[in-house]
């Protein structure tokens, strides 16, 4: 079946350094993945998308990255501010309007 | 925009008891979906409408569960007999579904069955 997955259910960095989340997805007719943020009590936010005909896609302090050839999502954020702590969920279309998520990654950022 | 409008934002109840949980969608967007997010199973898509017609039910749990959407800037998600095993936080999302297939969701409603 469908399944989206993250890599590590928790991660923590120092703030000012660089973050990567890591995602895997087993659909390989997925065409589309976006990344979400949901902090404490509050409703998953939408960070950055990005279709299957494009490997990379970057926005303000965010960069993500598509590896179709293992199926293989990953978030990147750069310069990391406290503000960023939150569970982060990747997201896969698998050709229809549903989304599938993963598991979420938990970031803390320290200070 | 005010971006999703769920209500009410927390709910206890007791066992047995009708649960109604409201959403209205950002203003011109054609896709609504409600899901449920609990510590153990993580964020579950229970229904989703488009143009008001629902599309896709399966994974509303059981016959307690139902949903409608009598127009375009209004849904419910009602339980009937609420059970403690329904409590989770509820969010509403919604989408354009002529672009690109983001959906914005809501700031959710926290549900406790007691």
């Amino acid at each position: 079946g469908e399944s989206v997955g993250l890599h590590l259910p928790t991660l923590s960095v120092q703030e000012g350094d660089n973050s990567i989340i890591n995602c895997a997805y087993s659909n390989s007719a997925s065409d589309y993945f976006i990344w979400y943020k949901q902090e404490s009590g509050k409703g998953p936010q939408f960070i950055i998308d990005i279709r299957s005909n494009m490997d990379k896609r970057q926005g303000q302090r965010v960069t993500v990255l598509l590896n179709k050839t293992v199926k293989h999502l990953s978030l990147q954020i750069a310069a990391t501010q406290p503000g960023d702590s939150a569970v982060y969920f990747c997201a896969a279309n698998f050709g229809n309007e549903k989304l599938t998520f993963g598991t979420g990654t938990r970031l803390t950022i320290i200070p | 925009d005010a971006g999703v409008i769920q209500s009410p934002r927390h709910e206890v109840t007791e066992m047995g008891q009708e649960v109604t949980l409201r959403c209205k969608p950002i203003s011109g967007h054609n896709s609504l979906f409600w899901y449920r997010q609990t510590m153990m199973r993580g964020l579950e898509l229970l229904i989703y409408f488009n143009n008001n017609v629902p599309i896709d039910d399966s994974g509303m749990p059981e016959d307690r569960f139902s949903a409608k959407m009598p127009n375009a800037s209004f849904s419910t998600l009602k339980i009937q007999p609420s059970e403690p095993r329904d409590s989770a936080v509820y969010f509403c999302a919604s989408s354009l579904r002529d672009s690109q297939e983001t959906q914005y969701f809501g700031p959710g409603t926290r549900l406790l069955v007691l």
